[in-house]
């Protein structure tokens, strides 16, 4: 069974420019979440999408979005790119959204802003 | 809101030594606990979660953690360090808000022969 799959691996992107980043998650898995992990902050939330609608938000600005799609699929987009949005995305699903239940993580998408 | 610490963002042990990685956590209701690890150049994979059936939970590759209330802790063990345990290590908690994870910053394991 195929797990978390992104795309792409690698992007870079020029200061003021718009990147966007696809994730599909785990067959019957509802739940996707998006993350970035920049260099010595760790993992910080950033969104989470269940059955096609965002649920929750971390602390980033608006112009970090995304959407999901009817099939599970879901893609961030993030405008006016800067300099410190260099970072890895790492997406993860789950199934039907519960307090336990475990998320599967991708391989991440690398986004270097220049 | 819930959150997770990890102490020490090194941790450096012999091959054949015990791993100890320390998770202290912060929560207003029963805490839902994980640990994950992190190969270089790649995404995180679950080790383990404490989901308040037993206080030791048993993971993949021979490792296991402690769920202690008393100490609010969850740290991370393995008898016997292999090479192949470098990596870095993550310890989660589950949000109050929604059910993301909280993680937090990671300890980067060595394994030196």
């Amino acid at each position: 069974e195929a797990g978390v799959t992104q795309s792409p691996t690698h992007l870079i992107k020029t200061r003021g420019q718009q990147a966007t980043l696809r994730c599909s998650p785990i067959s019957g898995h509802t739940s996707v979440y998006w993350y970035q992990q920049a260099l010595g902050l760790g993992l910080q939330f950033l969104l989470w999408y269940d059955e096609g609608e965002e649920r929750n938000r971390g602390n980033f600005p608006p112009r970090f979005s995304g959407r999901q799609f009817p099939n599970y699929s879901s893609e961030l987009n993030v405008n006016a790119l800067e300099l410190e949005d260099s970072a890895l995305y790492l997406c993860a699903s789950s199934l039907v959204p519960d307090l336990g239940n475990t998320i599967y993580f991708g391989e991440g998408s690398w986004l270097t802003v220049v | 809101a819930q959150s997770v610490t990890q102490l020490g963002s090194h941790v450096s042990v012999s091959e054949g030594a015990l791993v100890l990685l320390r998770c202290n956590y912060s929560s207003s209701v029963p805490p839902y606990l994980f640990w994950y690890v992190q190969y270089p150049n790649q995404g995180l994979q679950l080790l383990l979660k404490y989901t308040s059936a037993a206080t030791l939970v048993k993971g993949i590759n021979g490792f296991e953690a402690e769920f202690k209330k008393s100490e609010t802790s969850f740290h991370l063990t393995k008898p016997s360090a292999h090479m192949s345990d470098a990596a870095e290590y993550f310890c989660a908690v589950s949000s109050d808000s929604g059910y993301a994870l909280n993680f937090g910053k990671g300890t980067s394991l060595l394994v030196t022969p």
